[in-house]
């Protein structure tokens, strides 16, 4: 059963537009939901996460939305950049200190 | 230097062998993790450690096995590598858990 389903598995956007990636989870005892950016040939990095009791967090271009009913988070990236281009993981994990990721999302960002 | 390193950073390796990809933290984290990255299956958790003392399967830890010589030191072993262990493998560490800095990748392939 995958607790962290992410969608689209790829995404074309022309620069200046905004890439929303969305992410779906199960296990209601998540409490932390992160974003991490991966380029090629380099591990995964930390972009901007979010607690469930804010309902948006923005960090410059990046806005995490949140909805905790449905359970359901996206990240925005508003002004989109050919430097954005990467894959997109979402990520839930809970107070264990464990994380769960979505399957990732290749961003491409054609100037 | 890098926070978390890891090396190899790449190995062709024979079906059958024996196979230690090490970890290394600058960073005094407590807990490290050992995570496989597939295209389109996201970052899926082999093992992780809390402590030294402190050893813990993930959802994938069959075929693997782990050491943590010290709090800065996780390597992971593959004692019969097959080819579906072809894959890139990411070490990362984290304080709580909740975020995690990830080496750079070990791209391991099994002929």
């Amino acid at each position: 059963q995958q607790q962290v389903k992410q969608s689209p598995q790829s995404l074309i956007v022309q620069k200046g537009g905004i890439s929303i990636i969305n992410c779906a989870y199960e296990n209601t005892a998540f409490d932390y939901f992160p974003w991490y950016q991966q380029f090629p040939g380099k591990g995964p990095a930390l972009l901007i996460a979010i607690r469930p009791d804010v309902s948006e967090k923005k960090e410059g271009r990046f806005t995490i939305s949140f909805n905790k009913s449905a359970k359901q988070f996206s990240l925005h990236i508003m002004d989109s950049q050919p430097g954005d281009s990467a894959t997109y993981f979402c990520a839930a994990s809970t107070n264990a200190g464990k994380s769960t990721f979505g399957d990732g999302t290749t961003l491409t960002v054609k100037p | 230097d890098a926070d978390v390193t890891q090396t190899p950073r790449n190995r062709i390796t024979k079906t059958g062998k024996r196979i230690m990809l090490e970890c290394s933290q600058t960073k005094g984290h407590d807990r490290m993790y050992w995570y496989r990255q597939d295209p389109g299956l996201g970052l899926r958790l082999i093992y992780y450690s809390f402590d030294v003392k402190d050893i813990n399967k993930g959802e994938i830890s069959d075929g693997y096995s782990v050491s943590r010589q010290a709090q800065a030191k996780f390597s992971l072993s593959l004692e019969s590598a097959i080819p579906n262990q072809t894959a890139l493998y990411f070490c990362a560490t984290g304080m709580g858990g909740r975020e995690l800095f990830f080496g750079e990748g070990s791209r391991l392939t099994v002929l």
